[in-house]
């Protein structure tokens, strides 16, 4: 089976700290993503990985950075948490340019920045 | 710019009915289709996969069809069961650059 893990369920952070969310998949896989989930909203992307050490924004990369040093791990950052960074974090990982494959994802992170 | 748009945004139905959600797409240019599941709180599940050369795939009680020339897919239900309940979501997967792009979900309720 493939696994996407996350490496927490649930988060709370203060205003100001520096965070870390860390994502790692199985699967050999060339593609990461983070998104965040809030109601009314949907999934929207934050940032995507195509390989190791690349990295691509989405739509709302403000306030974020990530990092991919190694294939499997993808790292997502909030330089300097704030309120409206209280959010569903979700990591996805999928093959590259592959018309067959899956996307799969994490069990979600729920951050609330205090 | 892809856009991905599901109606209705809520839905509730007596258990046993069949049930259609739909999806559109603004951009025919996809690699494939994905339709998930989402439980309160949880993450996603992925339910069907249907490639951008397919007319639709099935699974148990679920059947996905996708018309790339028009830009939509739809997700049936046969005789639905209050485990049902959730969110679901479409999401495609854009051929130029393999970004993931999502639907804001059909929030279904299955009255028991």
């Amino acid at each position: 089976d493939v696994k996407v893990t996350q490496s927490s369920r649930y988060l709370v952070k203060r205003t100001g700290e520096k965070v870390f969310l860390e994502c790692v998949q199985d699967m050999d896989h060339e593609n990461m993503f983070w998104y965040r989930q809030d109601p009314g909203l949907g999934l929207r992307l934050i940032y995507f990985s195509y390989d190791v050490k690349m990295k691509e924004k989405g739509d709302i990369p403000e306030g974020y950075s990530v990092s991919r040093e190694k294939k499997e791990r993808f790292s997502l950052i909030l330089e300097s948490a704030s309120t409206n960074q209280t959010s569903m974090y979700l990591c996805a990982s999928s093959l590259s340019g592959a018309v067959r494959t899956e996307a799969f994802f994490g069990q979600g992170t729920r951050l609330t920045v205090v | 710019k892809q856009e991905v748009t599901q109606i209705p945004a809520a839905l509730s139905v007596p258990e046993g009915e069949n049930l259609v959600l739909n999806c559109s797409f603004t951009d025919s240019a996809i690699y494939n289709l994905q339709w998930f599941r989402q439980d309160p709180g949880k993450g996603l599940t992925s339910l069907l996969l249907i490639q951008s050369s397919q007319r639709e795939q099935t699974s148990g009680r679920l059947n996905a069809s996708l018309d790339k020339s028009s830009g939509r897919s739809t997700l049936y239900i046969a005789a639905s069961q209050p485990g049902d309940s959730a969110t679901y979501l479409c999401a495609v997967k854009v051929g130029r650059d393999d970004k993931i792009i999502f639907g804001k979900g059909t929030r279904l309720h299955i009255l028991p």
